[in-house]
């Protein structure tokens, strides 16, 4: 079973600043398998990016997914009030990784 | 619209089983599969597994293996998720969501909640 460990555990950044979100897997991953969601407290998850880097629909083009094999990366440009949440990764049909919480610095 | 809608909330007592239901609606239920997957209070999010509602194919993980069942009812577009030997470390809300490759829709989710 694929094992995903993200860093950090906590990013406590400011509005406008860009934060760089890294997911590393055990193993390597199928990069059309590569998925990022954001999760907000109370919320079920929403999908951002898939394919490892193919924006979902409705999603600005201010977050981007990028990396290949073992390395995934989810950058978000310039960071709005609303984009602090915690961020997972998952490689479909495996367990998520633990998560990145974005904070507000 | 694609909707997952979710059974309602529960309280087991432990060594207890839960089945949480799903039902899907907006889109053809046996051309994705769903996956579940769980969250304790803030803790991350936990994949339990997947199923295709087409051939009731299942796979999941590693930790639930032995211990979750996962069916479907295809006349009636819903899935069903049975977990058994209940302990307080399950209590947890539940989601079902729609995936083929990647999630893009999610119930509203069920709390199971497991005490003496």
């Amino acid at each position: 079973e694929i094992v995903l460990t993200q860093s950090p555990g906590t990013l406590s950044l400011s509005p406008g600043e860009r934060a760089t979100l890294s997911c590393r897997a055990s193993q390597s991953v199928s990069s059309s398998y590569l998925a990022w969601y954001q999760q907000k407290p109370g919320q079920a998850p929403r999908l951002l990016i898939y394919g490892a880097s193919s924006r979902a629909t409705g999603i600005p083009d201010r977050f981007s997914g990028s990396g290949s094999g073992t390395d995934f990366t989810l950058t978000i440009s310039r960071l709005e009030p609303e984009d602090f949440a915690v961020y997972y990764c998952q490689q479909y049909g495996s367990p998520f990784g633990g998560g990145t919480k974005v904070e507000i610095k | 619209q694609v909707q997952l809608v979710q059974s309602g909330a529960e309280v087991k007592k432990p060594g207890a089983s839960v089945k949480v239901s799903c039902k899907a609606s907006g889109y053809t239920f046996t051309s994705y599969d769903i996956n579940w997957v769980r969250q304790a209070t803030g803790q991350g999010l936990e994949w339990m597994g997947w199923m295709n509602p087409n051939s009731g194919n299942t796979g999941y993980a590693q930790k639930f293996q032995g211990r979750v069942t996962m069916t479907r009812n295809t006349s009636i577009s819903t899935a069903y998720m049975e977990l058994s030997s209940l302990r307080s470390e399950d209590t947890a809300v539940y989601y079902c969501a729609r995936g083929r490759y990647l999630v893009d829709y999610w119930g509203q989710g069920t709390l199971v909640t497991v005490s003496s």
